[in-house]
């Protein structure tokens, strides 16, 4: 199954501004997820983008995706020290099974 | 609702030792996911069930591995002989059936460590 390649693999910005991560895959997905993990926990669920949908919006986080491009990216803007984690995108190919990516690791300095 | 529940949170074991890991999923999820993270291969499948019937299992390693999932509210996963390149954090999800059904809902993982 396919993986999602995450770009880029850190990224250092400081409190107030956006971050912007991208993912990139390579053959056809149901949907794309982007989760967060925090360091030591678990992956928590962040957004669900469809493949027939483009841009989506949840609190500070916007996800597009480009179907022609293979490519989806998770924007969070006016960014806190409290988003300092790792982001990772989920492939969806069919039935409920995902593959994630390599992972962005977010450091929001104060 | 409590979320999904593992255990042990840590465990150390020495090489050749059996270890069995344990989780909850959340109530009224019917699928169940393991997966394993290390630095060098990021996060990986192992094995999931729906319904508490394993449904792929390409992901576990070798035979030292093997899940079972006797009821809807628990699961193992184990691992026998352990080996030092089994140390890892190993997560447990679970999902809903239906709409909701891509979300999966991560556990706090266990932390293994086997010398």
């Amino acid at each position: 199954s396919q993986q999602g390649e995450e770009d880029p693999q850190a990224l250092s910005i400081q409190e107030g501004e956006n971050a912007t991560m991208n993912c990139s895959y390579k053959t056809s997905i149901n949907n794309l997820q982007w989760y967060r993990q925090n360091s030591g926990r678990g992956l928590v669920h962040l957004i669900l983008i469809r493949s027939n949908e483009r841009e989506k919006h949840s609190g500070r986080l916007r996800v597009t995706l480009d179907t022609s491009k293979k490519s989806s990216s998770l924007l969070i803007t006016a960014s806190r020290a409290a988003d300092t984690a790792s982001y990772f995108c989920a492939l969806t190919g069919g039935g409920n099974k995902l593959t994630f990516g390599t992972g962005t690791q977010l450091k929001v300095e104060l | 609702d409590a979320g999904v529940i593992q255990s042990p949170r840590h465990e150390v074991t020495e090489m050749g030792q059996e270890v069995t890991l344990r989780c909850k999923p959340i109530s009224g999820h019917n699928s169940l996911f393991w997966y394993r993270q290390t630095m060098m291969r990021g996060l990986e499948l192992l094995i999931y069930f729906n319904n508490n019937v394993p449904i792929d299992d390409s992901g576990m390693p070798e035979d030292r591995f093997s899940a079972k999932m006797p009821n809807a509210s628990f699961s193992t996963l184990k691992i026998q002989p352990s080996e030092p390149r089994d140390s890892a954090v190993y997560f447990c999800a679970s999902s809903l059936r239906g709409a909701s059904r891509e979300t999966q809902y991560f556990g706090p993982g266990t932390r293994l460590l086997v010398l």
